[in-house]
């Protein structure tokens, strides 16, 4: 099993619309997490951090279920410019795990 | 905000040379620097943690070898691949963090071995 395992993707979707992506880890001691985008041939840049039950900051949201060992960040309102990859990460004491990143396209 | 850079950024080199990679962080001091490298449509891979004066800690399958790492200042970490094959030809990133669990990552080197 995958220690950080996404939605496979790809997310072909309207502008205006909301998305959801959703993220299952596997280790439960695991404290905080972030969700990061990649947009084509370009490093990760940090979108959200998540160490509680969740946060929000604007169009972006994100949950975590400690219970379930789960994370989902959802995008309101969905820009051209949102097109991107959205890669869920687990903190493990300081060691960055990635999940397999699931791609976004956002179309007019 | 934290800005670290990576030179170079593109590298095309011969099987059986080596190619350095370095990774410096410009606007602050990090005592870590990691190193990930990435495959078309794959993830990022932590390939090893370095750590300022100290060797380098490696996962597991990563030859340390093969993937020299150095981490001589606070600034500045660098991964020289040796004798380098087709195989090793992908997108490698440093990051550097200025304290725990914050990681900023480098713009990435895209080597290819022909």
């Amino acid at each position: 099993r995958k220690e950080v395992e996404q939605d496979p993707g790809p997310f072909n979707v309207p502008e205006g619309a909301t998305v959801a992506f959703n993220c299952t880890y596997s280790n439960s001691a695991s404290q905080s997490f972030f969700w990061y985008r990649q947009d084509c041939r370009k490093e990760p840049k940090l979108l959200m951090s998540v160490y509680s039950s969740g946060n929000e900051d604007g169009r972006f949201t994100a949950q975590l279920n400690r219970a379930s060992q789960y994370i989902s960040l959802l995008i309101r309102d969905s820009k051209l410019s949102d097109s991107a990859t959205y890669l869920c990460v687990e903190n493990q004491g300081g060691k960055l795990i990635f999940g397999q990143g699931t791609e976004l396209s956002v179309k007019p | 905000g934290a800005v670290v850079s990576q030179h170079p950024s593109r590298v095309i080199c011969k099987s059986g040379t080596s190619v350095k990679i370095e990774c410096r962080s410009l606007d602050f001091q990090a005592t870590t620097m990691f190193w990930y490298r990435q495959f078309p449509k794959k993830s990022l891979m932590l390939m090893a943690t370095s750590n300022e004066g100290s060797k380098a800690t490696y996962e597991q399958g990563v030859e340390k070898d093969k993937f020299l790492i150095n981490h001589a200042s606070l600034t500045l970490s660098t991964l020289t691949v040796t004798s380098a094959h087709p195989e090793d030809s992908s997108f490698y990133i440093c990051s550097a963090s200025p304290e725990a669990y914050e990681q900023y990552f480098g713009p990435g080197t895209r080597l290819t071995v022909t």
